[in-house]
């Protein structure tokens, strides 16, 4: 079964800064999804990148870029120029298709809390 | 396009009680999934309807847990009778096409 690893519970970034969360994950499957959700203060869970096992660039989406290094099973978050409204629960999140129905289901990992101060 | 909702919000009850949790997906999303977050644990998958069947409840915990999606529209997540253990944040989501999942922004159970 797939397994997701995150190993730091809390992280501090000044404003303005670049920070990295890091995940690493294990599967013996060879396609898999790899998922980045933001969880804010509120509750929702909103899905901020996707990169997929076949991608050969990282995946990026405006602030956010997918360090994937496949070889190494991990697939860091970067977040580039920190924000206050970034700080948030972050969770990374695998594809884990079933092998009787062949549908998906999402593993998680513990998270990471991301406080930005000013 | 109205996103995933959930009811209540927010949900504290008594050991031994009844809770009954709703999620409405978003509309013409066949798929439906429960998750759930103990607290400071990941969060961990309960279940996966297609339309009105259950296509995988490989995660529910045990039979004190009863989920249901009649018509295939919203589904209900029941706990009878709940449990200390049973605190913690239930999330729904829903998709189309059973790949990229959007989140409902959770119902707080907290069991006393």
């Amino acid at each position: 079964a797939q397994k997701i690893t995150q190993t730091q519970p809390g992280m501090f970034v000044q404003e303005k800064e670049a920070v990295t969360l890091d995940c690493t994950y294990d599967t013996s499957d060879q396609s898999y999804g790899l998922f980045w959700y933001k969880q804010p203060s509120s509750g929702e869970m909103i899905f901020l990148i996707y990169q997929g096992s076949y991608d050969e660039q990282n995946a990026t989406e405006g602030r956010y870029s997918l360090n994937f290094q496949k070889a190494r099973k991990s697939a860091n978050l970067v977040i580039s120029a920190s924000q206050l409204g970034d700080s948030a629960m972050y969770f990374c999140a695998m594809r884990e298709i079933s092998m009787n129905t062949g549908f998906q289901k999402l593993v998680f990992g513990t998270g990471t809390r991301l406080l930005v101060s000013p | 396009e109205a996103g995933v909702t959930q009811f209540p919000s927010h949900s504290v009850i008594e050991k031994g009680q009844t809770v009954t949790l709703r999620c409405d997906p978003i509309s013409g999303h066949d798929n439906l999934y429960w998750y759930r977050r103990v607290m400071g644990k990941e969060i961990k998958f309960l279940l996966h309807f297609v339309k009105e069947s259950k296509q995988d409840e490989s995660g529910m915990p045990n039979n004190r847990f009863l989920a249901e999606r009649t018509g295939g529209t919203y589904s209900t997540l029941k706990v009878q009778p709940a449990e200390l253990e049973d605190s913690g944040v239930y999330f729904c989501a829903s998709s189309r096409d059973g790949y990229e999942q959007y989140f409902g922004p959770g119902t707080r159970l907290t069991v006393t």
